[in-house]
């Protein structure tokens, strides 16, 4: 596709629910970030792609979020059993390289823990 | 993980050019200086980037201080959509470092 691409747009759930939340990064990207961005907040570093593997995943806030890449393409966010603290707009992010190049980001998922 | 600072917030009238510093004191040698966007309701969106010389794309320029210690994004003529909050960042060479951590960022206001 033509930029990264995020699903589902908006998502409500029940608290104690679990999500899973979709990132489709540019073709051929090898990197892929997770981020979290609570309302009027910045964004809040979750997890790194390069590949399949994460080095790092140091942001992950417990261990009811998770997440896994297949294929070095399409990555998942799942939360187990959330909660209203978790209510937030998850970004995806992709790149080519490391240092020298570009990120692009997708426009978000929208969560609502009810 | 090297750190950046850069002011809360910054106002433009329409047209005027803008300055937006950045202090990053611990940048290390093979540290990339990124800047990127948010405009509202929206991801982010990249800037521009420079390792040591300035650059200059169709967006803005970058001036990077000779120590590597600051940098300043320079929008030469702000626009009403150019209302956002500006994101320094600090980007390492090496692939098991690249996190992309981004700080509390500048929030430009631009009046018409």
């Amino acid at each position: 596709g033509a930029g990264v691409s995020q699903s589902p747009s908006n998502k409500v759930t029940e608290k104690g629910k679990d999500v899973e939340l979709r990132c489709d990064p540019i073709s051929g990207h090898t990197a892929l970030y997770w981020y979290r961005q609570s309302l009027g907040q910045g964004l809040e570093f979750l997890i790194y792609f390069q590949g399949n593997s994460a080095p790092d995943k140091s942001g992950l806030p417990s261990d009811r979020f998770s997440a896994e890449r297949t294929g070095g393409s399409v990555s998942t966010l799942t939360i187990q059993r959330t909660q209203q603290e978790d209510s937030a707009v998850y970004l995806c992010a992709s790149s080519s390289g490391q240092g020298s190049t570009e990120a692009f980001f997708g426009q978000g998922t929208r969560l609502t823990v009810v | 993980d090297a750190k950046t600072t850069q002011p809360n917030s910054m106002e433009s009238n329409e047209e005027e050019p803008v300055h937006l510093p950045c202090n990053h004191s611990t940048i290390s040698g093979t540290d990339y200086i990124h800047w990127y966007r948010q405009l509202p309701s929206q991801g982010p969106e990249y800037v521009i980037h420079g390792l040591t010389s300035n650059v200059n794309n169709r967006m803005a320029s970058l001036a990077i201080a000779e120590d590597r210690k600051s940098s300043t994004l320079i929008l030469h003529r702000a626009t009403l959509r150019d209302a956002a909050v500006y994101y320094c960042i600090l980007r390492p060479l090496g692939y098991n470092t690249d996190k992309l951590i981004f700080g509390t960022g500048t929030r430009l206001q631009v009046f018409p």
